[in-house]
């Protein structure tokens, strides 16, 4: 199985703020990863696909890059509204597998 | 509006059977992939499986392949996951997703427990 280690498990910060998550995948996925967002009491929501691509409707803010091993989700001008949990999916290999998640607190 | 929604889940004991479904709308289901992911409570996320559009071809994860089953009704729009043998470790909130993830419904939650 793929794994996908991520980091850091939470992070704190503010409004305006800029900040970065990780995944490392223990072999080569290419591009097929997608990242996810999910708000308290809520079901998930895709906000990237193929590493790179935002699902419809997300803010530019949220932008995914990466290829290979090594993946990044970086929220640009964080808001309120960004308090979540973070995870990233590869989907290149069967079984899928999910990163452990990224906790985001707001000040 | 793309729609799913689950339903089947309760509390259940160790070893009983339980169906899961899973009713969409909002876009044609008989086009797509459908998927099973599952969260535990501690907020781990598994990959249960998928099923072609057609019905004709599924993937599991090794783990469950013995006692998880995944199937489609596509005139009636609804996926379906039959769980057997269920565990303690079973117990997590089941989501079913369009493809790899693309939209989520709202999760039913599965306990088991004597």
């Amino acid at each position: 199985d793929t794994v996908m280690t991520q980091s850091p498990a939470s992070m704190s910060t503010s409004v305006g703020e800029r900040v970065t998550v990780n995944c490392k995948a223990s072999q080569s996925v290419g591009t097929v990863v997608a990242w996810f967002q999910q708000k308290p009491g809520q079901s998930p929501k895709r906000l990237i696909y193929l590493a790179t691509n935002r699902h419809t409707g997300v803010p530019d803010r949220f932008t995914g890059s990466g290829f290979g091993r090594d993946f990044t989700l970086t929220i640009s001008n964080v808001e309120a509204e960004d308090l979540a949990v973070y995870y990233c999916l590869q989907y290149d290999s069967i079984p899928l597998t999910f990163g452990s998640g990224t906790k985001l607190e707001i000040k | 509006e793309v729609q799913l929604v689950e339903s089947g889940g309760g509390l259940v004991q160790p070893g009983a059977s339980l169906k899961l479904s899973c009713v969409a709308s909002g876009f044609t289901f008989s086009d797509y992939w459908m998927s099973w992911v599952r969260q535990t409570p501690g907020k781990t996320m598994e990959w249960i499986g998928d099923i072609k559009y057609d019905g004709s071809y599924t993937n599991y994860a090794p783990s469950l392949k013995n006692r998880f089953t995944i199937s489609r009704d596509n005139a009636k729009s609804t996926l379906y996951l039959q769980m057997s043998n269920v565990r303690s470790e079973d117990t997590a909130t089941y989501y079913c997703t369009i493809t790899k993830g693309a939209y989520w419904g709202q999760g039913t939650l599965v306990t088991v427990s004597s």
